[in-house]
């Protein structure tokens, strides 16, 4: 069963224009979401996070909005850059804090942004 | 400081050959953990540890041990290698201390079991 879900395996879009990603979980106990980012022959790096009680976070480019009642996250990048061409995971954790210390990934989104 | 070192970057296998995965961090972390990397399945936790001496299964455990028998290093074992072991084998680890803490993961380890 998997608990969090990226649906869209890649998109592709124009620099200097928005990239919007996805992401779904099903888990109720999640409360702590997290979006890495990954370069090929990389390991994933941390982009952003949120926790359950903010329905937006924001750094930079990337804002990272959480609709609780639609089990539903998306990362925007605005505007999008060739750099930011990457695989984008979703990740989600249930007590943060206490006594949970595992993430649950979704399977990844593969962004291209075309020059 | 350098991070989440992982060794060998690159390995490749005969089916029923052993072979451990070394990672080490220097951040002092507690945590620690494996995953894999497949194709179209994103990262799948393999084994965890919250603290030296300690160790816990995820995911997908089967045909892999561990071992923490220092804080600073997590050890991955294949006992008897198969060709649906062929993955890339990320490490990671996190403090924990707080919420906002987040995990810290390694480059990769690609192996491919013949």
């Amino acid at each position: 069963d998997q608990q969090v879900k990226q649906n869209s395996p890649s998109l592709s879009v124009q620099e200097g224009r928005i990239s919007i990603l996805n992401c779904d979980y099903t888990n109720s106990m999640f409360d702590y979401f997290l979006w890495y980012k990954k370069y090929p022959a990389e390991g994933p790096t941390f982009l952003i996070s949120i926790s359950s009680i903010k329905d937006k976070n924001e750094d930079g480019r990337f804002t990272v909005f959480l609709n609780k009642s639609a089990k539903h996250l998306s990362l925007h990048i605005v505007p999008s850059q060739p750099g930011d061409s990457a695989v984008y995971f979703c990740a989600a954790s249930a007590g943060s804090g206490g006594s949970n210390y595992k993430l649950t990934f979704g399977k990844g989104t593969l962004l291209t942004v075309n020059p | 400081n350098a991070g989440v070192t992982q060794t060998p970057k690159f390995r490749v296998l005969k089916t029923g050959q052993s072979m451990t995965l070394l990672c080490a961090q220097d951040m002092n972390h507690e945590y620690m953990y494996w995953y894999r990397q497949d194709p179209g399945m994103g990262l799948r936790l393999i084994h965890y540890s919250v603290g030296e001496g300690t160790t816990a299964k995820g995911e997908v455990p089967d045909g892999y041990n561990v071992s923490r028998l220092k804080k600073q290093n997590f050890l991955l074992g294949l006992e008897s290698a198969a060709p649906s072991q062929t993955s890339v084998y990320f490490c990671a680890s996190t403090a924990w201390a707080r919420s906002t803490d987040t995990q810290y993961f390694g480059p990769g380890t690609r192996l491919t079991v013949l």
